[in-house]
C-alpha cells in the first residue's frame, strides 16, 4: 500500500518568514495530494490540494509544488503569521483511500 | 449543503456502556469514512464504505461496529471499549474513486472512556 513521510515533525518560524513542509510518497496510482491545517480540539481543514496532472498551485500565501517523477510534494507558506501556528498534515489518496503524513507542529514567533 | 455532521459532540462513556456516534451528509458522496485520531498525530483509518458496504476495515477490534443505514448516514456502535479508546472520532466523506476528490471532515466526536 501506500506510504507517506512527513518533514519535519517540528518547524518554528519567526513572523513574516516562509515555512516549508515536504511529504513523499511511494504509489506512482496516487493522484490528489491535499494539505490539513488542524487546530488543536478541531477537524482538519483542507488548505489547498493538487492533482497529479499539475506541477504547481498558488492560493495567496499559500502554494503546493508536485514532482511525480520523484513522488514528492511540498507546503510552501509565506509571510507567515501567528495564527499559522498549527499542526499540518499532507495526504495521498489512491481510490477511496487517503493516507496521511505524520503530521508537522508549526510555531510562528510573533 | 457541503457539510458533514457529527452527534454527539463529547461522550464520556463506561467500559460497560453501549453507545453509538452519528455522522450525516447530503453532498451525494458515496465514499463514508470513519478515522480515529489522537492528539497531534494523523487520523488514523478505521472503516471506509463505499455504496453503502463496507470495503475497507483496517483490522478494527469487534468492539466497534460501523453500520451504514443509507447513502447519508453512518453510524459507529461502541461497546465495551476500553480506555485507551479514548480520542477524537472523525467521520468523512468524498466522491468515488479514481475522480481523486477532497474528502470533507466532520467536526469529530471528543470520547472519553472512563
Amino acid at each position: 500500500g501506500e506510504n507517506v513521510e512527513q518533514h519535519p515533525s517540528t518547524l518554528s518560524v519567526q513572523e513574516g518568514d516562509s515555512a516549508v513542509i515536504k511529504c513523499t510518497y511511494s504509489d506512482s496510482a496516487s493522484n490528489y495530494f491535499p494539505w490539513y491545517k488542524q487546530e488543536l480540539g478541531k477537524r482538519p481543514q483542507l488548505i489547498i490540494d493538487i492533482r497529479s496532472n499539475v506541477g504547481e498551485k498558488k492560493d495567496q500565501r499559500i502554494a503546493v509544488t508536485l514532482n511525480k517523477t520523484a513522488k514528492h510534494f511540498s507546503l510552501h507558506i509565506t509571510e507567515t503569521q501567528p495564527e499559522d501556528s498549527a499542526v499540518y498534515f499532507c495526504a495521498a489518496r489512491t481510490g477511496n483511500q487517503f493516507y496521511f503524513g505524520t503530521g508537522t507542529s508549526l510555531t510562528v514567533i510573533p | 449543503d457541503t457539510e458533514v455532521t457529527q452527534t454527539p459532540k463529547h461522550l464520556v462513556m463506561g467500559m460497560t456502556n453501549k453507545k453509538s456516534l452519528k455522522c450525516e451528509q447530503h453532498m451525494g458522496h458515496r465514499a463514508m469514512y470513519w478515522y480515529k485520531q489522537k492528539a497531534k498525530k494523523p487520523p488514523e483509518l478505521m472503516f471506509v464504505y463505499s455504496y453503502e458496504k463496507l470495503s475497507i476495515n483496517e483490522s478494527v477490534p469487534s468492539r466497534f461496529s460501523p453500520e451504514c443505514p443509507n447513502s447519508s448516514l453512518l453510524n459507529l456502535h461502541l461497546h465495551a471499549l476500553q480506555p485507551e479508546d479514548s480520542a477524537l472520532y472523525l467521520c468523512a466523506s468524498s466522491q468515488q474513486g479514481l475522480r481523486g476528490n477532497e474528502q470533507f471532515f466532520g467536526p469529530g466526536t471528543r470520547l472519553t472512556v472512563l
